[in-house]
């Protein structure tokens, strides 16, 4: 069966510092890959997708930026966090064309 | 454009009595709908699905949900709450049959049942 990994559950960085969450995938290949952020008071908002490896499309402009270096792992980076980058991170996948699965999530809180 | 508006931020029930989360939706295609469920800090649950079958669908946990075209809604309902049916819920609008394969899955703000003993 497939499953998804996201790591680390919860984390507390100082402004200024750079960030990388990452996520697998296991039991299916060439899935599509998404990022989505889940600001406090508000619905999730998709970062970035992944339909292949080293293939990423950005939804929203911002600071963040994600890499896709194998089939089955998304990685979401930034090189210097703000403020506004506090959220709930979710990794999700879907196989070509239909449904998708959500990861457990990281709680991101900038300081 | 889509959109999607869930009417209530916050619901509070008692326990055993019906649950009514409404969801209403703009598309301007045949849309896909779904209802998630998200607990304190966890990913999120798919409950049900609609993609143009039948307008009456059955999820998991006893929840439902009807597809109504002319008021475009799609209200998430379940006869009898229970203690663990506490946690946030969201609708869900996709503007084609597939899934939304490029990722355009379009997100409620969310709506945070309490149930009370």
């Amino acid at each position: 069966s497939q499953t998804i990994h996201q790591w680390p559950a919860t984390l507390v960085q100082p402004v200024g510092s750079p960030l990388s969450l990452e996520c697998t995938v296991e039991g299916t290949s060439n899935p599509n890959l998404y990022w989505y952020r889940q600001a406090a008071g508000r619905g999730l908002q998709l970062l970035f997708y992944s339909v292949g490896i080293g293939q990423i499309s950005s939804e929203v402009p911002q600071n963040l930026s994600a890499s896709r270096p194998q089939d089955r792992q998304f990685i979401l980076s930034s090189k210097k966090l703000l403020l506004s980058d506090s959220g709930f991170y979710l990794c999700a996948w879907s196989p070509q064309g239909y449904g998708y699965t959500f990861g457990s999530g990281t709680r991101l809180t900038v300081v | 454009a889509q959109s999607v508006t869930q009417l209530d931020s916050h619901v509070s029930v008692s326990e055993g009595t019906p649950v009514l989360l409404r969801c209403n939706y703009s598309s301007s295609y045949s849309p896909s709908l779904f209802w998630y469920v998200q607990h304190p800090n966890k990913g999120l649950q798919l409950l049900l699905k609609y993609t143009s079958a039948a307008t009456l669908v059955k999820g998991i946990n006893g929840f439902e949900a009807e597809f109504k075209k002319s008021e475009t809604s799609f209200h998430l309902t379940k006869p009898s709450a229970h203690m663990s049916d506490a946690a946030e819920y969201f609708c869900v609008v996709t503007p084609d049959n597939y899934g939304g394969s490029q990722g355009n899955l379009i997100f409620g703000k969310g709506t945070k049942l309490s149930v009370k003993p």
